[in-house]
């Protein structure tokens, strides 16, 4: 079964710092898609970054970047320059192109920013 | 661009009263469409999902349904609401297996 797993239920960082967020999946398929989501007290979840499995090249979005290891089966996310407004909920998800396409999500980690 | 609507915002039901949540979503075209369930401070839920009209998939056992009358629109609808039933859904859209967009959800509570 394919699985996603984010170990830490709960972070917070310094204004300004830098976190990182850890994700691993599981799953036999050589192809396949990984997201990170955020989900500020709003609620409205937010696409954050995107990665495709077959690009060697670690995704960057402006202050967020992913650190992919394919390898491993890792996916973390990195918070350089942390703000108030990344107070959140973060949720890592996969999905294979082919089956179902159903996506699975990891149960989150909650990011607290520090004034 | 795409936009992804869902109605009401926010939904005060008593045990035993019928539900009907709505999500439409414009700009595209054959999209797949999700429904989650999220409780507070939780993760989501798979309930429903749709590759196209008619077409559902039920994730959970339980005492709601999903109907895609049309090309962009999903409904999910209950004939009896449970006190279990209290959370916030989110209706979901995305092209095929690539990211999905979500829309800003409905905050439901069963008294």
């Amino acid at each position: 079964a394919q699985t996603v797993t984010q170990s830490q239920p709960e972070m917070s960082v310094q204004e300004a710092e830098t976190v990182t967020l850890s994700c691993t999946y599981d799953t036999s398929e050589s192809n396949y898609y990984l997201f990170w989501y955020k989900q500020p007290p709003s609620r409205q979840m937010i696409l954050v970054i995107r990665q495709e499995a077959y690009k060697q090249q670690n995704a960057t979005e402006n202050r967020f970047s992913v650190n992919f290891q394919k390898a491993a089966k890792s996916f973390s996310l990195k918070i350089s320059d942390s703000q108030l407004g990344d107070t959140a909920m973060y949720f890592c998800a996969f999905i294979t192109p082919s089956g179902t396409y159903k996506y699975i999500f990891g149960t989150g980690t909650r990011l607290k920013v520090l004034a | 661009s795409q936009t992804i609507h869902q109605w009401p915002a926010t939904l005060v039901q008593p045990v035993g009263s019928p539900l009907s949540l709505e999500c439409t979503v414009e700009g595209t075209s054959n999209p797949n469409l999700y429904w989650y369930r999220q409780a507070a401070g939780r993760g989501l839920q798979l309930l429903f999902y749709s590759v196209g009209i008619g077409q559902i998939s039920s994730e959970v056992p339980q005492n709601l349904s999903a109907s895609r009358p049309q090309d962009r629109q999903f409904i999910l609808s209950s004939k009896k609401l449970l006190l279990s039933d209290s959370g916030f859904y989110l209706c979901a859209w995305s092209r095929r297996a690539y990211e999905q967009y979500f829309g800003p959800g409905t905050r439901l509570t069963v008294t």
